[in-house]
Order: C-alpha cells, then structure tokens, then sequence
C-alpha cells in the first residue's frame, strides 16, 4: 500500500524567505506524486506532478520540488515566499491499482508573515 | 472551460433528512471521485468509479450511495442525514492513467444539524 507522510502540520516563514514543505512516501514502485494546493474554502489546484521524466520537478507560481529516491521524499520548496502563498499544501500519490485514487498527506499548512 | 462542477456549493440539512450532491466534468474522464474533507484527516475517498455505470467503495462508504448513469456526472446520495456527515465534499475526475493528475471540484459545504 502506497501512502505519503507530511511531516508538518504548520510552516510560518516571513516573506521574501524560503519555503520548505515536507514530505516522505512509502511506495513499492516508482509512485506517482503531486503537490496540490488549498486556499481558504476553495478547491484544490495542482501545483506539481512527479512522473518519474525528471527528478527536479517544476510547477506553477514558483514551487518545486525534488524526488530524492533514496530518502523516499518529495519536499516541496519555493526560494521567496509570497503573501498570496498562505494556504494549506496536500502531498498525494495516486495509486497503480484499480482504483487509481490519491492518497492524501494530512496537510501542512503555510503562514506568511509580512 | 468548466472542468468539474458541483452543484450545491452549500447545504444545511436536519438529522435524517436526504440529499444528492451532483458532479458534472466535461473532460470525458472515465474516472470519478468522492472525497470528503475534515479538520486535520486530509482527503478521504467515499466512493469512485471507473466508468460509466461502475461504481466501488472508498475508505469511508458508510451512510452514502452513488450513482453513474452517464459518464460526464457522478451523484452522491444521503439517504438519512447525520451530523458525523458534517463537512467539506468533493468530487474529482481524472484519466485512467495513474500519472495523470485528478482535477477537483470547488467542493461542497454541508453541515447537518
């Protein structure tokens, strides 16, 4: 069984700083995994996607993230956090069997002090 | 371009009364999606189908029904409301393809009181 483990419930950095948002995922084979976005009562966008191309993944507004496959990691980083990046961050994997699901961490989520 | 719609985006419903929740994409996804959303347990699946006139349990099936009469919509049924079925509802739809990203609704706010 495939599953993804963020390991913080709350990241605060000031803006202008970097951002680092982390996640380990246990998975048997090369694992599908995203980085979706949730801003306060919306829905959730996808800011990245690893498919196993390229281990430096980059996505939209300025996120990236890195499959490091010997620590089983998908962190997510950005170099200046912005105001308008305060939201909560989901890492997901989508599963190979039937169902093709995602799974989803419990969430971290971001504070931008100005 | 409207990707996946729900319909209503709130709902407030007594204990034991009955709704459906409609999910419509316009992506020709075979694959849909019922999650639900609570406080600090991220996204957990109710059910999901893999094609028009398919439905399958998730994680958390209890107390809800689905249907998939057409391909393009997903319908989620309450038969008889309960307040542990207060929260945030959404509907994804994706392509069969497991590296493929699912694309989510703006979701569902019920709270049964």
């Amino acid at each position: 069984a495939q599953s993804v483990t963020q390991l913080d419930s709350h990241v605060s950095v000031s803006e202008g700083t970097p951002v680092l948002l982390r996640c380990n995922y246990s998975s048997s084979y090369s694992p599908s995994l995203f980085w979706y976005v949730q801003h306060p009562n919306k829905g959730l966008q996808l800011l990245l996607k690893y498919t196993s191309a390229a281990t430096l993944v980059k996505g939209i507004n300025g996120f990236e993230a890195e499959f490091k496959k010997s620590e089983t990691s998908f962190h997510l980083t950005k170099p200046s956090a912005h105001m308008s990046d305060a939201a909560e961050y989901f890492c997901v994997v989508r599963s190979d069997t039937g169902r093709r699901a995602l799974t989803f961490g419990s969430g971290t989520r971001l504070q931008v002090q100005p | 371009n409207a990707g996946v719609t729900q319909t209503p985006k709130f709902r407030v419903l007594k204990t034991g009364q009955s709704m459906t929740l409609l999910c419509a994409q316009d992506m020709n996804h075979e694959y849909m999606y019922w999650y639900r959303q609570d406080p600090g347990m991220g996204l957990r699946l109710i059910h999901y189908s893999v094609g028009e006139g398919t439905t399958a349990k998730g994680e958390v099936p209890d107390g809800y029904n689905v249907s998939r009469l057409k391909k393009q919509n997903f319908l989620l049924g309450l038969e008889s409301a309960a307040p542990s079925q207060t929260s945030v509802y959404f509907c994804a739809s994706g392509m069969s393809s497991y590296n493929s990203p699912l694309h989510f609704g703006n979701g569902t706010r019920l709270t049964v009181t």
